[in-house]
């Protein structure tokens, strides 16, 4: 199956930093979602990208896709961007049955 | 804004013994999976319904595990027996259909499984 994996691990930030967060995947994808994990467990969706670039306040992404790459920026953070971030793939067989396969996620924690 | 409702927050349950998870997607959505999740790592995909009927279930342990959306509404994950290795967070997600381009994918607050 594809590979999907994160880095950095983990992350420690001082509120107002700004940081970025790297999705490699091993094959072509035609679906590629961002999810904020909180540590309540709840997971939230952020972007929907398989490829190009979207902002969302103070969080955006950009895909390349023909490099089997995804970035997520978090400018200006704060203590509730704390948490784990996921990378989640679907590869591109042709068709869609949208089966995304998640990376182990970032773990990041911002101090206030 | 809409939730995927998931039931109950937490359980616990002795091993050999039975345990059930109830979903109810977001009004509208074809599409529902199962996930489940061991600390420390991403979800991973148990079973994913289009409608009533089931799309994928490769990964789901048959021989314990069962998953249903007999009105292709609200869905019920089953395990029986319960084992030990089962301690995980089981999440619900769910979204438009298989088709609908642009469709992200919209998670429960799933139920946190201890098996003793």
């Amino acid at each position: 199956g594809i590979q999907v994996e994160q880095s950095p691990p983990d992350l420690i930030l001082q509120e107002g930093a700004n940081s970025t967060l790297r999705c490699n995947f091993s094959d072509s994808v035609n679906n590629l979602q961002w999810f904020h994990q909180n540590p309540w467990g709840q997971l939230i969706n952020l972007f929907y990208i398989p490829s190009g670039t979207k902002q969302n306040g103070r969080l955006s992404a950009t895909t390349v896709a023909t490099e089997r790459y995804s970035l997520l920026y978090i400018s200006s953070s704060q203590t509730t961007d704390s948490g784990v971030y996921f990378c989640a793939v679907e590869r591109d067989s042709g068709g869609s049955n949208y089966k995304l396969t998640f990376g182990k996620g970032t773990l990041l924690t911002v101090n206030p | 804004e809409a939730e995927v409702a998931q039931s109950p927050r937490y359980k616990i349950t002795e091993k050999s013994q039975a345990v059930a998870f109830w979903c109810d997607p977001i009004s509208g959505h074809a599409t529902l999976y199962w996930y489940r999740q061991i600390l420390g790592q991403g979800p991973e995909l148990l079973v994913q319904f289009q409608d009533e009927s089931v799309v994928d279930d490769s990964q789901l342990p048959k021989d314990r595990f069962s998953a249903e959306r007999l009105k292709g509404v609200d869905s019920t994950l089953k395990i029986q027996p319960a084992e030990l290795g089962d301690s995980a967070m089981y999440l619900c997600a769910s979204s438009l259909a298989l088709d609908s381009p642009n469709s992200p994918l919209h998670f429960g607050n799933g139920t946190r499984l201890t098996v003793t």
